[in-house]
């Protein structure tokens, strides 16, 4: 059982581009969000989806936009890329309010 | 608006101690949920234990407790007998029942070093 699969796990941007950070689930949940992790900063909220072909805003949602076009995949997207996006990102999935959230292993996103 | 601190940014223990990492909380619905995470040196980020607001009983699950209180708002978590592989970063954190958005809030985490 895969759960949740991310993709790329490190990736280096120059500032200015768009790039994609894929995050496919296989648990059926119904839930999925993305966070960054920074140090002291623990992890912040970006986006959520709490079911298909819904999205919402999290804590630090400018800079970031989302999709979910069905219930396995949750693509983060950065239109163009600044250095204050490096950062560690975790995509997450939960059957619902109020579960556990299941964690990807990270995508490592350095903008230079 | 939900908010976590932690206020124990690094802790360094020998092998042996006991240690607790200390959650405070901050949230004005009545109904909510706590939760423990541990996020090894490897990076992946593991559930441990959740609790609603309703239940204030303490939890013991091998040498893992928690202490839930929510007189003084807080969620604090004791490893007793502490070994090599419970170094990590803990991190504690917050669901409310009114947030439309499922937002879980986390604390900024407390990183903990057992020596050997």
């Amino acid at each position: 059982i895969a759960g949740i699969t991310q993709a790329p796990t490190s990736q280096i941007l120059a500032a200015g581009r768009r790039m994609t950070l894929r995050c496919t689930q296989d648990m059926r949940h119904n839930a999925m969000y993305w966070y960054r992790q920074d140090l002291g900063l623990g992890l912040r909220l970006i986006h959520y989806s709490n079911t298909a072909g819904t999205t919402g805003k999290g804590e630090v949602p400018d800079g970031y936009s989302v999709s979910r076009a069905n219930t396995d995949d949750f693509p983060l997207t950065l239109a163009s890329a600044v250095p204050s996006q490096t950062s560690v990102y975790f995509c997450a999935s939960s059957p619902g309010f109020p579960g556990e959230l299941f964690f990807g292993e990270g995508s490592r996103l350095t903008v230079l | 608006a939900q908010k976590v601190t932690q206020a124990q940014t690094e802790i360094s223990v020998v092998e042996k101690e006991d240690v607790t990492l200390d959650c405070v909380y901050e949230t004005r619905d009545t109904t909510y949920y706590l939760f423990w995470y541990k996020q090894p040196p490897s990076g992946e980020l593991v559930f441990l234990i959740r609790r609603n607001s309703f239940d204030e009983q303490n939890e013991i699950s091998g040498r893992y407790s928690w202490n839930f209180q929510k007189s003084t708002s807080s969620f604090n978590f004791t490893i007793t007998a502490s070994q090599v592989v419970d170094s990590a970063v803990y991190f504690c954190a917050l669901s409310a029942s009114t947030d439309y958005n499922n937002d879980m809030r986390f604390g900024a985490g407390t990183r903990l070093t057992v020596k050997p």
